[in-house]
C-alpha cells in the first residue's frame, strides 16, 4: 500500500495563477483532509471531508476550494494564487472520526510558493 | 471554539538531557493523540490516550491524559538525536466538528550532541 500520496511534491506559481493538488489515499479510508503548515504557526486544517461528495471547511479555508469527487482522491485548488499562500500543503485521511479510527495518516507534503 | 494549546514552543536541550512538553484543551477530550513530524517530513501518529489519568510508554517516551482528560504531556528521557523533530498534540472535534482534529502548534525539539 501506497498509503496517503499527493500530487506534486513542488511547485512555482506566480501571483494570479490556479492549480489543483491531488491527493490520493489507497487505504479505503472515509475522512481526508488539506492543512497548510507555516513556521511556528503548526497545521492549521483548511478543508475536510467526511466522505464522497461531501466537504467542509476548516480553520482558514479562504482562497482555496475542494472537491471529493471519488472515495479515493481529495482535490485542493487555488483559484488565484497569492503570495499569503505560500505554504506546505500536507493531505491526510483517517478510517473515521471515533476513537482509534480518528488516527490520521498524512501525505509527505507539497512545498508551493507563490511569487 | 475549540483550541488545543502546547508549550512550549521550541525546547533545545543537550544529548541525555529529559524533555517535556504540554498540552492543554478548551474542552474534555474523548481521547488525545501524539504526532511526531521529523525535519522535512510529515507527522507520524505516535499514539492515543483514551482513559483519564492513562499513562503509557515507548521505550524513552512516557504520555500522560490527565484527570480531566484536559491536558496531556510527552516526556522524553535521556533524549538521543533521533528524537529531533516537532512533537504535537491533537484532540478530536465534537458534535458539529466530529471528525477533526484540533492540533495544538507543537513543540520543537532541538539535541545537540
Amino acid at each position: 500500500n501506497a498509503g496517503v500520496t499527493q500530487t506534486p511534491k513542488f511547485r512555482v506559481l506566480k501571483t494570479g495563477q490556479s492549480m489543483t493538488l491531488l491527493c490520493a489515499q489507497d487505504m479505503n479510508h472515509e475522512y481526508m483532509y488539506w492543512y497548510r503548515q507555516d513556521p511556528g504557526m503548526g497545521l492549521r486544517l483548511i478543508h475536510y471531508s467526511v466522505g464522497e461528495g461531501t466537504t467542509a471547511k476548516g480553520e482558514v479555508p479562504d482562497g482555496y476550494n475542494v472537491s471529493r469527487l471519488k472515495k479515493q482522491n481529495f482535490l485542493l485548488g487555488l483559484e488565484s494564487a497569492a503570495p499569503s499562500q505560500t505554504s506546505v500543503y500536507f493531505c491526510a485521511s483517517s478510517r473515521g472520526a471515533v476513537g482509534s479510527y480518528n488516527e490520521q495518516f498524512f501525505g509527505p507534503g507539497t512545498r508551493l510558493t507563490v511569487l | 471554539g475549540q483550541q488545543v494549546m502546547q508549550i512550549p514552543q521550541y525546547q533545545h536541550v543537550q544529548e541525555g538531557e529529559d524533555f517535556t512538553t504540554y498540552c492543554n484543551s478548551s474542552t474534555t477530550l474523548s481521547n488525545i493523540q501524539w504526532y511526531k513530524q521529523r525535519p522535512g517530513g510529515h507527522p507520524v501518529f505516535l499514539i492515543q490516550l483514551v482513559k483519564s489519568g492513562e499513562v503509557k510508554k515507548q521505550k524513552r517516551l512516557t504520555f500522560q491524559f490527565g484527570e480531566a482528560k484536559k491536558n496531556s504531556s510527552l516526556h522524553i528521557t535521556a533524549t538521543q538525536t533521533t528524537d529531533v523533530g516537532t512533537y504535537f498534540c491533537a484532540g478530536p472535534g465534537r458534535g458539529s466538528t466530529l471528525g477533526r482534529l484540533y492540533f495544538g502548534r507543537g513543540t520543537q525539539l532541538t539535541v545537540w550532541p
